[in-house]
């Protein structure tokens, strides 16, 4: 099993170009997570998607759009991209929001972008 | 939301010792999980521990939900050890979703 995949690993953009990050989990999990990681902060929750269908913002959601394209696949867009969304951006999945039981967790690589 | 806040926020260590990384919150959670970022950027889950004390390995982890805070502990350290440690809570008052604190970043020397 691949857990969560995650495309490209490295981007540099320019700043008003726009990107699509890929993110696509083979364990069947019903719940999927974009956070961006920046020196010092931690990872700060941008969108989630609590199962197939929704989407809901998180701490950080300006400047961001995302699709649940389906239960597997889960992509954040920068539609115009600025300087200060130089992050690393990781994709996680988890069996279901909320869940009453164990349900941890499951990281992708990450994608490291640079906005010039 | 909920608040949660990790120390210390710098780790140095020789290879060998023992360490304690700590997690305070400031809500009730029904779940909290520690993971390990390592130097290349991989995050790991290391335990999924609402309560109660795990050990795997040369790592513990002991959750006391009623006075809010974790424990993380570290023996006899090893350089693999390196990277930075966060933990994660999923509360009421946070919907759930996981909400990470700013993390430990240990060094540990041969």
């Amino acid at each position: 099993n691949a857990g969560v995949t995650q495309t490209p690993k490295f981007q540099v953009l320019k700043t008003g170009q726009s990107m699509t990050l890929q993110c696509a989990q083979d364990m069947n999990h019903n719940s999927m997570y974009w956070y961006r990681q920046d020196p010092g902060m931690g990872l700060r929750l941008i969108y989630y998607s609590a199962s197939e269908g929704t989407t809901d913002k998180g701490e950080v959601p300006n400047g961001y759009n995302v699709s649940r394209l389906n239960k597997r696949e889960f992509s954040l867009r920068l539609e115009s991209a600025a300087p200060s969304q130089t992050s690393v951006y990781f994709c996680a999945s988890s069996e279901e929001v909320g869940f009453i039981g164990y349900s941890p967790l499951h990281f992708g690589n990450g994608t490291r972008l640079t906005v010039t | 939301g909920i608040q949660v806040e990790q120390s210390p926020p710098d780790l140095i260590l020789q290879e060998g010792a023992n360490s304690t990384l700590r997690c305070n919150f400031s809500d009730s959670v029904n779940n909290l999980q520690w993971f390990h970022q390592n130097p290349w950027g991989q995050l790991i889950n290391l335990f999924y521990i609402p309560s109660g004390t795990k050990q795997n390995g040369r790592l513990s982890a002991t959750t006391v939900a009623t006075e809010r805070y974790s424990l993380l502990y570290i023996s006899s350290s090893q350089t693999t050890d390196s990277g930075v440690y966060f933990c994660a809570v999923e509360s009421w008052g946070g919907s759930y979703i996981p909400t990470f604190g700013r993390g430990t970043s240990l060094i540990v020397h041969p």
